[in-house]
């Protein structure tokens, strides 16, 4: 089945800095790759996604890039605020497929 | 926003016995999940539903049963608690099963056994 892969398990910024949590997923049928945040002590919630028609979408400070070739993905927090703080996941699936396959979480900190 | 509440929050079980745990969901959604997280990693589906009084196996089902007695209300239950099974648990809900499709989480349950 799929394996989705987060390189980086924790990521420190300075406040304003950006931010980039990269992915890579094996199974090339993968064709949505959605993000979730979770803050301490609560669930996960989405905060954007991108789908394998497209290359780059952005959702104001955020900024996803998707390279089907290399089969890697990524998460850019631009102009980071200390609420940026918490444990991201990326996560990626197949159309027509409830399986959605999660990386094991960066956990992001953002330092004032 | 949807709302997904799951109960009990936090849980002490001794190894053998019995544990349920509950989700309930206010979004008219069709799908419900289980998933498990341990700590460091990431989440794995254990039981899903897509319609009420059926249920599907995820990917880590061995040791837990699943019930979807509503189209509210979805149940984990460990009939035998084992020590492997300390994690925190998820329940999740979406309007449908196809990709695309946003997931909804309750806070999460934290399942001790000792």
């Amino acid at each position: 089945g799929e394996k989705v892969e987060q390189h980086e398990s924790t990521l420190s910024v300075r406040e304003g800095d950006s931010a980039v949590i990269n992915c890579t997923y094996t199974d090339t049928a993968s064709s949505y790759f959605p993000w979730y945040k979770q803050e301490a002590g609560k669930g996960l919630h989405f905060v954007i996604d991108i789908r394998s028609n497209v290359d780059r979408k952005q959702s104001q400070r955020l900024i996803v890039l998707l390279d089907k070739k290399a089969k890697r993905f990524s998460l850019h927090i631009t102009a980071t605020q200390p609420e940026d703080s918490a444990i991201y996941f990326c996560a990626a699936s197949k159309d027509n497929n409830n399986r959605i396959f999660f990386g094991d979480g960066t956990q992001l900190v953002v330092k004032p | 926003e949807a709302a997904v509440t799951q109960s009990p929050r936090s849980k002490v079980a001794v190894t053998g016995g019995k544990v349920t745990l509950s989700c309930h969901q206010t979004n008219n959604h069709d799908y419900m999940y289980w998933y498990r997280q341990d700590t460091g990693h990431g989440l794995r589906l254990i039981h899903y539903s897509y319609v009420a009084d059926s249920t599907e196996k995820g990917d880590i089902p061995d040791g837990y049963k699943a019930s979807r007695p509503s189209q509210e209300n979805f149940s984990l239950i460990l009939e035998l608690a084992s020590l492997s099974q300390t994690a925190v648990y998820f329940c999740a809900s979406s309007w449908t099963g196809g990709s695309g499709n946003t997931l909804y989480f309750g806070e999460g349950s934290r399942l001790i056994v000792v």
